[in-house]
């Protein structure tokens, strides 16, 4: 069946301009996350979405990071007015359980590029 | 604090050869960790896991450790093979609701043929 997917794949942008990402979790799956991997590191866990639930967001590095999931499906993830320390691969997942060992699904990311 | 390391970050091994990669972590009350492999351009792929209770598990070709008492986790790899090359990452949780996996920084395994 299809896995994560997310779109844009690349994205290169000018400092100071917002950016959308989107993510498409597996279907049927409840629980979906957003994580950050900059260059050469692990990942960084940045919000959590389950089911109606309010999410986690106690990952995002400031207030310039919001995330949205409509309808219990697609997320969308906003940076406004990115900075240059923005540019990283931003990694979307998704479990079918929210419990702790549920195993996480991840996409391809989007690499994006803050000039 | 929480933390999740490894050892050695990169590994060169040769084709055929059997490799191990280690993880360290530090938080006592994690009980669920996660071996995930990442190629270059992709998000990680799972590999295989292990619950506390257990110190050993088999999958195809690969088998996790783990050993409580020093807090250690290892992943190794029988017969390596080029397409094994790949950046490797533990994870760690606590579990029950707590849903936010915690990451090592990698090791690069090559495959040499």
């Amino acid at each position: 069946g299809a896995g994560v997917s997310q779109s844009p794949s690349n994205k290169v942008t000018e400092k100071g301009k917002d950016v959308e990402l989107r993510c498409d979790p597996i279907s049927g799956h409840t629980a979906l996350y957003w994580y950050r991997q900059s260059l050469g590191q692990g990942l960084e866990f940045l919000i959590y979405f389950q089911g109606n639930s309010a999410p986690d967001k106690s990952g995002l590095p400031s207030d310039r990071f919001s995330a949205e999931r409509t309808g219990g499906s697609v997320s969308t993830l906003t940076i406004q007015r990115t900075q240059q320390e923005d540019s990283a691969v931003y990694l979307c997942a998704s479990s079918l359980y929210s419990s702790g060992d549920g195993t996480q699904y991840f996409g391809p990311g989007t690499r994006l590029t803050v000039l | 604090g929480e933390s999740v390391g490894l050892h050695l970050p990169t590994l060169s091994v040769q084709e055929g050869d059997n490799s191990i990669i280690n993880c360290a972590y530090s938080n006592s009350a994690s009980d669920y960790f996660i071996w995930y492999k990442q190629e270059s351009g992709k998000g990680p792929q799972f590999i295989i896991d292990i619950r506390s209770n257990m110190d050993k598990r088999q999958g195809q070709r690969v088998t996790v450790l783990l050993n409580k008492t020093v807090k250690h986790l290892s992943l190794q790899i029988a017969a390596t093979q080029p397409g094994d090359s790949a950046v490797y990452f533990c994870a760690e949780n606590k579990g029950g609701s707590n849903y936010k996996l915690t990451f090592g920084k990698g090791t690069l395994l090559t495959v040499n043929p």
